[in-house]
């Protein structure tokens, strides 16, 4: 069936360093990405989103890449903090309201 | 804006008990979204509401859950009677759709039932 999931599910970065999540969809009909930051005892937490028309879209010391010919979408943190210590879902959209959730990254930053 | 706001926060109760936990959507958002979130199965959309009107429960597991939207700024879901296997984090996500477009869902802090 199709889904959405992460290629890793941890990753330990030391602090200042750049961090790349990645995430994999096979519904070639999804056009919408999300990507959400879940720390411990909070809910997941709109960090950037792009559309199907674009390939790279810039916020706040994140930067999102979607690769529509493979499928491929990634989260880039630059200069990762103890803050940016989280769980990260990407979730896609094909139509309407319903989102799909991968199962999580696990960042772990390193002092 | 204080966001969506969920109660309460932790829920502990006892098999066979009824649970009704709570939800205010950010105001101006017509679109309202009940999450479950288990370590075995993710974030499951349970039910999704539009303009206080149900579009989709086909997430929700049983005729133990229901939930209601009275008006733009409140929503329960209920569970009845509550099973251990109910323990979970309960979301609630709002969103406003910009001229029948989709729009991010923004999620509350969650519910942490606890079924004994």
């Amino acid at each position: 069936g199709e889904s959405v999931g992460l290629h890793l599910p941890t990753l330990s970065v030391q602090e200042g360093d750049n961090s790349i999540i990645n995430c994999a969809y096979s519904n070639s009909a999804s056009d919408y990405f999300i990507w959400y930051k879940q720390e411990s005892g909070k809910g997941p937490q709109f960090i950037i989103d792009i559309r199907s028309n674009m390939d790279k879209r810039q916020g706040q010391r994140v930067t999102v890449l979607l690769n529509k010919t493979v499928k491929h979408l990634s989260l880039q943190i630059a200069a990762t903090q103890p803050g940016d210590s989280a769980v990260y879902f990407c979730a896609e959209n094909s139509y309407d309201y319903k989102l799909s959730f991968g199962a999580g990254t696990t960042v772990t930053v390193r002092a | 804006d204080a966001g969506v706001i969920q109660s309460p926060r932790h829920e502990v109760t006892e098999m066979g008990q009824e649970v009704t936990l709570r939800c205010k959507p950010i105001s101006g958002h017509n679109s309202l979204f009940w999450y479950r979130q288990t370590m075995m199965r993710g974030l499951e959309l349970l039910i999704y509401f539009n303009n206080n009107v149900p579009i989709d429960d086909s997430g929700m597991p049983e005729d133990r859950f229901s939930a209601k939207m009275p008006n733009a700024s409140f929503s329960t879901l209920k569970i009845q009677p509550s099973e251990p296997r109910d323990s979970a984090v309960y979301f609630c996500a709002s969103g406003g759709l910009l001229g029948g477009h989709r729009d991010t869902q923004y999620f509350g802090p969650g519910t942490r039932l606890t079924v004994l």
